[in-house]
């Protein structure tokens, strides 16, 4: 069965701390991995993409990067804000399949 | 564009009772998901459409539950009859399919069976 873990389960830092989130899988077998955000009773919103051919993506504060060998990908967020406390959740996708797997999540709180 | 729009919110009912919850996709999307979000297991995928065509519905709950795509930019999935055990977020999801899969979230419809 394929499974996706994120390690840390729950984050604690001060505003200002550069972190990093991690998520892995154990099949290797990979097609895109996507990383999203939830707030508390809110939907999933889409922060970077990295398909299969990808090792990493930016977009301002974050950049998720991809090791296939290894089945890991990382989300880096430098200099991290209050704004950013909400959990963060990685999902992949296998070739063929539309089919996510989505991981258990890191609860992250940014302390000002 | 408004994103995915999902209807109700939030719905209260009594255990018995038939739900129905609603999603459009955005526009020009052709690939539709629903999952159900519970403290216990997480995000799950119950069934998902390509072009209005049932692909996925393995994890579907049981015969309780029901999905259709009336329409290329309109979903419903129901719940008949609905149990106390059915309580939780239940979100869709659209995407463009090729080439990346990426997959845009509705807000959820928080569900609570009494």
């Amino acid at each position: 069965k394929q499974e996706v873990t994120q390690i840390p389960a729950a984050l604690s830092v001060p505003e200002g701390e550069n972190l990093v989130l991690n998520c892995s899988f154990t099949d290797s077998a990979i097609y895109n991995l996507q990383w999203f955000r939830q707030d508390p009773g809110k939907g999933l919103t889409s922060l970077l993409l990295i398909q299969s051919s990808q090792r990493e993506q930016t977009s301002g504060r974050l950049n998720a990067s991809l090791d296939k060998s290894s089945g890991r990908s990382t989300l880096y967020i430098a200099a991290s804000q209050p704004g950013d406390s909400a959990t963060y959740l990685c999902a992949k996708t296998t070739s063929g399949t539309y089919k996510y797997i989505f991981g258990t999540g890191t609860r992250l709180k940014v302390l000002a | 564009d408004a994103g995915v729009i999902q209807s109700p919110r939030h719905e209260v009912t009594e255990m018995g009772q038939e739900v129905t919850l609603r999603c459009k996709l955005i526009s020009g999307h052709n690939s539709l998901f629903w999952y159900r979000q519970t403290m216990m297991r997480g995000l799950e995928l119950l069934i998902y459409f390509n072009n209005n065509v049932p692909i996925d519905d393995s994890g579907m709950p049981e015969d309780r539950f029901s999905a259709k795509m009336p329409n290329a930019s309109f979903s419903t999935l129901k719940i008949q009859p609905s149990e106390p055990r059915d309580s939780a977020v239940y979100f869709c999801a659209s995407s463009l399919g090729l080439p990346s899969y990426e997959q845009y979230f509705g807000p959820g419809t928080r569900l609570t069976v009494t």
